[in-house]
């Protein structure tokens, strides 16, 4: 089975600006999480999509955004980006079935902001 | 809310040299543990599922267990291959699709 993809794997923005990022699951999977990493913050839950509908959300400001689409691919959106979004984006699939909870993790989207 | 606690930040052991590492955590219903490795530019790899106390679950040189208050994650006879960062992370109650993370602990195994 093919792993988690994610695209594009390196972004350089400038501050002001959005960015879109993309995320494929695993095959089946109906979950896709999105987390950002820091070296000072660590791993941080930004959302959750479950059949195209976000079931729960991190303590990130409104800028942070996603969706999901009917094929489980999932989308995040960070507009007005600031210096302090250079991080490493990470996506994440789970099967969410009973009993199930691990997540499989992409290789992230590093994300400079100049 | 969630808390999980790693130690210790940073571990060095000689090839062969048996350790440790721990996870602390503060949950509400455990509904999962988790460890993952994660090397430097890529993604966290999944290793291990815990779901309750008295579990335990083996894969080549690493075991981990779980007690109602902490994991440990056991490297039996490292090889330098087994130089990562390990991450431990917990889902609790009906917060779904959300891991809480620890810092991590960064192994690094000499020759």
């Amino acid at each position: 089975k093919a792993g988690v993809t994610q695209t594009p794997r390196y972004l350089i923005k400038t501050r002001g600006q959005q960015v879109t990022l993309s995320c494929s699951p695993i095959s089946g999977h109906r979950s896709v999480s999105w987390y950002q990493q820091t070296p000072g913050q660590g791993l941080q839950f930004l959302f959750e999509y479950f059949s195209e509908t976000q079931r729960n959300k991190g303590n990130f400001p409104g800028r942070f955004s996603g969706r999901q689409f009917s094929n489980s691919r999932s989308e995040m959106n960070v507009s007005t980006l600031e210096l302090g979004d250079s991080a490493l984006y990470l996506c994440a699939s789970s099967p969410r079935t009973s009993g199930r909870d691990e997540q499989f993790f992409g290789p992230g989207t590093r994300l400079t902001v100049l | 809310e969630d808390q999980v606690t790693q130690s210790p930040e940073a571990l060095r052991l000689q090839e062969g040299e048996s350790s440790s590492l721990n996870c602390s955590y503060t949950v509400s219903g455990l509904r999962g543990l988790f460890w993952y490795r994660q090397d430097p530019g890529k993604g966290p790899e999944f290793l291990f599922t815990l779901y309750s106390a008295g579990e335990e679950k083996e894969k080549e040189r690493l075991k981990a267990t779980l007690t109602k208050k902490e994991s440990f994650l056991h490297i039996t006879a490292p090889k330098p291959e087994d130089s990562a960062t390990y991450l431990c992370a917990v889902a609790g109650g009906t917060s779904y699709g959300k891991l809480t993370f620890g810092q991590g602990t960064i192994l690094t195994v000499h020759p």
